[in-house]
């Protein structure tokens, strides 16, 4: 099956660091990818969405300034925290839709734990 | 905002008995899936069911839709402890609309 992974699977760095999440689709091309956050107990929540090679579309409430993301290949997504800070500690997942695939189809990366200090 | 949401948000069950768990959401939908997350990893897809289809079966899952109602129920029959777990239910309003995740519901299977 369509394999996505991210990197790193967990992250602590200091206030006012940045600090970026990479996912990867491993054996398929994704055409649009999405970045979620999962705070503990708690649901998965849209981020945005990206579309390889144009710029991401955010949820409202996502600070695009702070959360930067590319998507420069059919095959990487980029999630960087700028500025992180304490409230950013959170679990990040994407996940890729493979191009081709019937429109269901959405895989999801094992997550990206972050831990501000 | 949040279109599933499950019921009970937790249950806990002897191993070998049958778990159910509900979901309602709000608006129409295309589809309706469901998704297991492990503590602290990530998600693994259950089962799809489409707003044409009314049951659908995977191994010891089956899923129900009920258009009528707005809701979807998954059984897992023959509970294990390996299926302890966080269950998520997530709508799409359209084919390629965004996934709209529930709450969860924390299933614990004890052996």
């Amino acid at each position: 099956g369509a394999v996505v992974s991210q990197h790193p699977s967990w992250v602590i760095c200091k206030s006012g660091t940045s600090v970026k999440i990479e996912c990867r689709s491993l054996d398929f091309q994704a055409t649009t990818m999405f970045w979620y956050r999962q705070f503990p107990k708690q649901s998965l929540m849209l981020m945005a969405t990206s579309n390889e090679g144009s710029k991401a579309t955010y949820e409202q409430g996502v600070e695009k300034d702070k959360f930067l993301i590319n998507h420069a290949s059919l095959t990487l997504s980029t999630l960087t925290v700028t500025s992180a800070h304490p409230e950013d500690s959170s679990f990040y997942i994407c996940s890729a839709k493979a191009v081709g695939q019937g429109a269901y189809e959405q895989y999801f990366g094992p997550g990206t734990r972050l831990t501000v200090t | 905002s949040q279109q599933g949401e499950e019921d009970p948000q937790a249950l806990s069950i002897q191993e070998g008995e049958n778990a159910t768990m509900n979901c309602s959401y709000k608006t129409s939908i295309n589809n309706l899936q469901w998704y297991r997350q492990n503590s602290g990893r990530g998600l693994v897809h259950l089962i799809l069911i489409r707003s044409n289809e009314r049951e659908k079966h995977s191994g010891r899952l089956r899923v129900t839709l009920d258009t009528s109602k707005k809701s979807s129920s998954l059984l897992i029959t023959a509970s294990r402890a390996a299926d302890t777990a966080s269950y998520f239910c997530a709508t799409r309003t359209g084919a390629n609309s965004k996934l709209t995740f529930g709450k969860g519901i924390t299933l614990s299977v004890r052996p």
